[in-house]
């Protein structure tokens, strides 16, 4: 079965700041992985997916992610963070045959000193 | 283009009173995913459908829990009895789908209380 890690349940950056969210996946092939951010009171917006190809993605509000098969991760990262980053990030990991449903991790929750 | 839209957006109901929730996806997506959200459990998946067929309700939590699609374009999330525990917010999110997992795009979500 496929899991999600995310070791990481509170961060607190400063603005300007660079940020790394990290994420483990379990899951017997390539997996199709995904970055949510939750702001408050809000659903989940998708940041940017990983597919196949190029390792490095990049995403919406400046966001990247790397795939990196060797550690089974698949990290946020964003070179310099501002205030309205502040929410929940979410990683999740979905099947590549049969099974539409994604798995999500436990999510991190961001603070943003001003 | 309307993104997932769930009603209501907030819910005050008394225990043991029927709750029910709404969704209607995104025009064109044939899957379907109700999530409840709570500081204990997180992000837990209910059910989801596939082409208004029912495919994994292994995680609702007990008979009193109950979700229908009778079309393509609503979908029902139904609590009866509803009991304190079942505060929550509840998703609704909708993808396309092929046999292999896609993007989900949620809906706003329902703030469900419970009294």
């Amino acid at each position: 079965a496929q899991s999600v890690t995310q070791p990481d349940i509170h961060i607190t950056v400063s603005e300007g700041a660079s940020l790394e969210l990290r994420c483990n996946y379990s899951y017997g092939a390539t997996p199709y992985l995904f970055w949510y951010v939750q702001s408050p009171g809000q659903g989940l917006q998708l940041l940017l997916k990983y597919f196949s190809g190029d390792t490095l993605v990049q995403g919406i509000k400046g966001f990247e992610a790397e795939f990196k098969r060797s550690q089974s991760s698949f990290n946020l990262r964003k070179p310099s963070v501002h205030w309205s980053d502040a929410a929940e990030y979410f990683c999740a990991v979905g099947s590549t045959g049969g099974g539409n449903k994604l798995t999500f991790g436990t999510g991190t929750q961001l603070k943003v000193e001003l | 283009d309307a993104g997932v839209i769930q009603s209501p957006r907030h819910e005050v109901t008394e225990m043991g009173q029927e709750v029910t929730l709404r969704c209607k996806p995104i025009s064109g997506h044939n899957s379907l995913f109700w999530y409840r959200q709570t500081m204990m459990r997180g992000l837990e998946l209910l059910i989801y459908f596939n082409n208004n067929v029912p495919i994994d309700d292994s995680g609702m939590p007990e008979d009193r829990f109950s979700a229908k699609m009778p079309n393509a374009s609503f979908s029902t999330l139904k609590i009866q009895p509803s009991e304190p525990r079942d505060s929550a917010v509840y998703f609704c999110a909708s993808s396309l789908t092929s046999g292999r997992s896609n993007e989900q795009f949620f809906g706003p979500g329902t703030r469900l209380t419970v009294l």
